[in-house]
């Protein structure tokens, strides 16, 4: 079964940086491009960041841009998050989503992890 | 502010039929980008439950169904039962914003 697994969740001050991991199994992960959704506490999704199965084409939501890197290792079957700059407004349940091959012309997820959490405070 | 709107709540018995709308513009939904809903029970990760506008995955009861016309989407619940009660997010994509879009979500109530 498909399992996705996050990790490297915490306190952070408001200016750090965090690298949230996400690690797969139970699929050829390479195959598959990989998101990166968020939601602050007791609020709605947000989605983040995407990447092509093979890294070469990333994405991101405004809000994120030029402080988040997504990133993939194929070999090691994990899907990264490189945040920095963090400010409050990025306090957030990380989930790391995958995407099935049927949704071709808008992307869509048939598998979410659990979340890891991310408190941006002083 | 979402740019696809959702209403904050919807309510109903056991056993009754409730719709939950998602409501876009020309850039979104109605720029033919599919819809997608999911369900998130409370406390745990969002379950996919509509893809491609009306597609159930596999294991997602017939009581759940999707449609989509125009600028607008729904999802239709039909004999509700207690464990429906969640929140439901649609989502699209937006080509102005160049993003995936997630509605505001809606929470179920079953009375």
């Amino acid at each position: 079964e498909v399992q996705l697994v996050e990790s490297g969740g915490g306190l952070v001050q408001p200016g750090g940086s965090l690298r949230l991991s996400c690690a797969a199994s139970g699929f050829i992960f390479s195959t598959y491009a990989m998101t990166w959704v968020r939601q602050a506490p007791g609020k709605g999704l947000e989605w983040v960041a995407a990447i092509s199965n093979v890294p070469g084409s990333m994405y991101y939501a405004d809000s994120v841009k030029g402080r988040f890197t997504i990133s993939r290792d194929n070999s090691m079957n994990t899907l990264y998050l490189q945040m920095s700059s963090l400010r409050a407004e990025d306090t957030a349940l990380y989930y790391c989503v995958k995407h099935p091959l049927y949704c071709t012309t808008t992307p869509c997820y048939d598998w979410w992890g659990q979340g890891t959490l991310v408190t941006v405070s002083s | 502010q979402s740019v696809v709107t959702q209403p904050p709540s919807v309510s109903g018995a056991p056993g009754q039929t409730v719709t939950i709308s998602c409501t876009g513009t020309n850039s979104n939904i109605g720029a033919g980008y599919d819809v997608q809903w999911y369900q998130q029970l409370p406390g745990t990760a969002p379950k996919p439950l509509i893809y491609g506008n009306n597609n159930r995955p596999s294991g997602v009861p017939d009581r759940f169904s999707g449609s989509k016309s125009g600028t607008s989407a729904s999802l239709a619940i039909t004999g509700l039962q207690a464990e429906d009660e969640a929140d439901y997010y649609c989502q699209s994509y937006d080509n102005s914003l160049s993003a995936v879009v997630f509605g505001g979500g809606t929470k179920l109530t079953v009375l």
